[in-house]
């Protein structure tokens, strides 16, 4: 059964960088059918997609934050990551990973997701 | 940026009813749309997706609709399991966005 998991600091000081890892477990983050994504959800609000890449480092992100976000992925060890620069506290928010099942090239459902991880912006 | 707005926002129903949720797109998105249910702290759970199609091991309860602008997610008949909050994600673009949620909740 796929698994994925995210983790890293749940504070992080307004201006500086939100790095978050997820780790894929019980398949392989270099399928080519999947692509894996960021998703971030602020408290009592909506879901907001932050960006989408490939195994082999095809991205795609939202327009809102393409400036302050970066996505990468090691096949190594099987993980992805996500980047947010100049953190506000409107940036704090549950952040999820999850396995994007593609069903044209770049877009399609969630089907796994992790179970999201709280990340504070605070001084 | 392609716009999804759901309606209602709340909802409010018994254990046995049959429940609509409305998804509209600002343009055509064709069928490429998901729904999600998701709990309290919980992660999002795939339902639907390509407007119709129900996710393996979704109960048969759930169905999807649609297709261009305007699209329908119907329980036909509620059961305490699926109190809950309901998205639709488009999936037309390489940015892709979600509704803003339905509530469902118990009358």
């Amino acid at each position: 059964q796929l698994q994925l998991q995210e983790s890293g600091p749940r504070l992080v000081k307004p201006s500086e960088t939100l790095s978050l890892t997820c780790t894929v477990s019980g398949g392989s983050i270099s399928s080519p059918n999947y692509y894996w994504g960021w998703i971030r959800q602020p408290p009592e609000k909506g879901l907001e997609w932050i960006g989408t890449i490939s195994y082999s480092g095809t991205t795609y992100f939202n327009p809102s934050l393409k400036s302050r976000v970066t996505i990468s992925v090691d096949t190594s060890t099987n993980q992805l990551s996500l980047n947010q620069s100049s953190v506000i506290a409107a940036d704090t928010a549950v952040y999820f990973c999850a396995r994007l099942n593609s069903e044209w090239f770049g877009g399609g459902r969630f089907d796994y997701w992790g179970q999201g991880t709280l990340v504070t912006v605070s001084s | 940026d392609i716009q999804m707005t759901q309606s209602p926002s709340t909802l409010s129903a018994s254990v046995g009813d049959r429940v609509t949720i409305t998804c509209r797109a600002s343009q055509s998105i064709s069928s490429w749309l998901a729904w999600y249910q998701q709990k309290p702290g919980k992660a999002p759970k795939l339902l639907i997706y390509k407007a119709s199609s129900l996710e393996s091991g979704v109960p048969s309860r759930f169905s999807g609709s649609g297709s261009g602008t305007e699209f329908t997610l119907a329980i036909s008949s509620l059961q305490p399991d699926d109190f809950a909050t309901y998205y639709c994600q488009q999936y037309n673009t390489y940015s892709m966005t979600f509704g803003q949620g339905t509530k469902v909740e118990i009358k």
